[in-house]
């Protein structure tokens, strides 16, 4: 079955970057497109930015244009979000999920707590 | 850009009762519109697709409608585990309503 397995919780500090990892399985990874959105305390989903696995191209939400980087490892059938320069209102939970026309499959979320 | 509005935020109902959830988007987004279900400490998950159709091992109770910018999720008689929030989102660029707690009264 489809899994979107994501790395563990990290706390961080106010200006430092995070890389987030969502291991896929259960599927051939480069023929569909992973999303990033997350979840701050409280509030509703923010779509953050997308990569197509296939071949590597990328769009961001204007949000975070210039502090989100999302690449992938197709060897490792692995997609990674990095948010640079962080601030405490980047406190949330990130997700990846997998658009099968919609967003069909999501990882477990990976908790980012940004606080001095 | 376009926006999608829920409302209620809120909705109270009793456990057999009929919940209708309602998505307003500032513009036509066609029936590219999909609604998922998040509960406490979980990841959504996809519940409609395409304004009417059911996600895989989606139960029938749930059924969607609408089209250009007005859009209902209707649950027909609640299961205690339909307690939770709904959010809808739209394809053009992937944004998110605000959500609607459905919560127990």
């Amino acid at each position: 079955q489809v899994q979107l397995v994501q790395s563990g919780a990290e706390v961080k500090k106010p200006g430092a970057s995070v890389k987030v990892s969502c291991k896929a399985s259960g599927y051939t990874f480069t023929t569909y497109t992973i999303h990033w959105v997350r979840q701050a305390p409280g509030q509703r989903l923010e779509w953050m930015g997308w990569i197509d696995a296939g071949n590597g191209n990328t769009k961001y939400s204007q949000n975070f244009q210039g502090r989100v980087t999302i690449t992938r490892d197709t060897s490792a059938s692995t997609a990674y979000m990095q948010l640079s320069s962080l601030r405490s209102e980047d406190t949330a939970v990130y997700y990846c999920a997998r658009e099968n026309r919609w967003f069909d499959s999501w990882g477990q979320g990976t908790l980012v707590p940004v606080s001095s | 850009e376009i926006v999608l509005t829920q409302s209620p935020a809120t909705l109270s109902l009793s456990p057999g009762e009929r919940a209708t959830l309602s998505c307003r988007a500032s513009q036509s987004v066609r029936n590219y519109l999909a609604w998922y279900q998040q509960k406490p400490g979980q990841a959504p998950r996809l519940l409609i697709h395409d304004t009417s159709n059911r996600a895989t091992g989606i139960p029938a109770r749930f059924s969607g409608s609408g089209s250009g910018t007005d859009f209902t999720l209707t649950i027909s008689s609640l299961e205690p585990e339909d307690f939770a929030v709904y959010y809808c989102q739209q394809r053009s660029n992937w944004l998110f309503g605000g959500g609607t707690k459905v919560e127990i009264k």
